[in-house]
């Protein structure tokens, strides 16, 4: 039982560069977010899933996309990436909104 | 809004100092209350938690009471190790969403 995983833990991109970010969850889990960490500023949610095929945003969504096509992957996509979104990348799950969240150990991500 | 703050850091203590951390709280009905710990390069990790009031959520020599009457959920621990630095976080679910505070970080110093 992995739990969460969460791929690749460093990345250096450069501004106007796509890339994806990978999450998945062994657990399981209807639900999964992705937060992005910054200093001084705690945990900002991105965007969430409820389940397979449905996906809404969170605090922060603007130059992010993702999808659901399983319950076991979601992924986060850069569409073109900006200085400011470098920052630390967690993904998340929980088995029911009434529960605490498991997280991944991070993505690292840096844009020059 | 629901929200959470907690104290502000950084905190430094000598090991085997009494621990600290202050959360206080602003939700609607009866959120469920979390402590996380975020250890140097890691993920969140769950350290406690407590889904109603005046319940103790205990783990690692980690305690915190959930207090309605003054909306807050503070971090204990009596003796604390070099082990334990960290950035520690105060969170609650309201409806579906999770709230989490800005994180407080602990040193330990032996």
């Amino acid at each position: 039982n992995a739990g969460v995983t969460q791929t690749p833990k460093f990345q250096v991109l450069k501004t106007g560069q796509s890339m994806t970010l990978q999450c998945a969850q062994d657990m399981n889990h209807e639900y999964m977010s992705w937060y992005r960490q910054d200093p001084g500023m705690g945990l900002r949610l991105i965007h969430y899933s409820v389940g397979a095929g449905i996906t809404d945003q969170g605090e922060v969504p603007n130059g992010y996309n993702v999808s659901r096509s399983t319950t076991e992957d979601f992924p986060l996509r850069l569409l073109s990436a900006a200085p400011s979104q470098t920052s630390v990348y967690f993904c998340a799950s929980r088995r029911d909104p009434r529960y605490e969240q498991y997280f991944g150990p991070g993505t690292r991500l840096t844009v020059t | 809004g629901d929200s959470v703050t907690q104290m502000e850091g950084p905190v430094t203590l000598s090991e085997e100092a009494f621990l600290t951390i202050n959360c206080t709280y602003t939700a609607t009905g009866y959120p469920s209350l979390f402590w996380y710990v975020q250890y140097p390069g890691e993920g969140l990790q769950l350290l406690l938690k407590a889904t109603k009031a005046d319940d103790k959520g205990s783990n690692k020599g980690f305690e915190a009471t959930y207090r309605k009457e003054t909306t807050s959920f503070h971090l204990e621990k009596g003796s604390v190790q070099v082990s334990d630095s960290a950035v520690y976080f105060c969170a609650l679910i309201s409806g579906n969403q999770f709230y989490f505070g800005t994180g407080t970080s602990l040193t330990v110093i032996p």
